[in-house]
């Protein structure tokens, strides 16, 4: 069965570094997404990208972020300078449709942790 | 804004009847979803609801949706070892027109033997 894969699983980074985190939506689908959840919160809807382009994006989703496709299977989140409060669970997903309903199949995540 | 709540935890006995329950502010919202979470796994998209239906029944599964009360059920007969998992409810907002789920923060299922 086709899946979304993330990696890496865990990332421990110092604060003010850079992270990249990578995601490998399903291949037919079209719409990908990040989330996150903080330990004990909700997950939290961060942005939506489209035809290359971002469709959507929370308020948590600042200049700090950035996404991308750089070749056409990978999806990353960039993280250019984290904070302690970054420290999270993010999750990729993917869709093949969006509107009507969204049938995300999602990751297995990447545990981000910033000391 | 938006908002999904859900009680964090359940707990009951192999065999009996799980019904995990949780409300929603968003009476715009096309369709209501159940996912799962297992440990180590991601997100599982169990089941979802079109909002002008009451009842959506999938095998083991029941979802009832109350959308006057705002009130989004999910139910499993024969609560097995292998659902204890958190549960998570999500809405779409803005009647789905985006991609973007809210989700709530979660029901941890624990099914003792």
């Amino acid at each position: 069965e086709p899946e979304v894969t993330q990696t890496p699983s865990h990332q421990v980074t110092q604060m003010g570094q850079e992270v990249i985190l990578r995601c490998v939506p399903i291949s037919n689908h079209l719409y990908f997404y990040w989330y996150r959840q903080i330990l004990g919160q909700k997950v939290e809807f961060l942005v939506s990208f489209y035809n290359n382009e971002i469709s959507e994006k929370s308020e948590i989703f600042d200049d700090q972020f950035s996404v991308e496709r750089p070749d056409g299977s990978n999806f990353t989140l960039k993280i250019r300078s984290t904070k302690l409060e970054d420290s999270a669970m993010y999750f990729c997903a993917s869709s093949l449709r969006q509107g009507a309903v969204t049938e995300a199949f999602f990751g297995q995540g990447t545990r981000l942790t910033v000391v | 804004g938006e908002d999904v709540e859900q009680s964090l935890f359940l707990s009951v006995r192999e065999g009996d009847s799980s019904v995990i329950n949780c409300t929603y502010t968003d009476s715009s919202s096309t369709y209501l979803y159940w996912y799962k979470q297992e440990p180590g796994a991601g997100l599982q998209l169990l089941t979802y609801i079109f909002s002008n239906m009451d009842m959506k029944q999938d095998q083991r599964l029941t979802v009832l949706l109350n959308k006057k009360d705002k009130h989004l059920s999910l139910r499993i007969t024969d609560t097995q070892t292998g659902d204890s998992a958190i549960y998570f409810c999500a809405e779409s907002p803005y009647g789905g027109s985006q991609g973007n789920l809210i989700f709530g923060k979660g029901t941890k299922l624990s099914v003792k033997p």
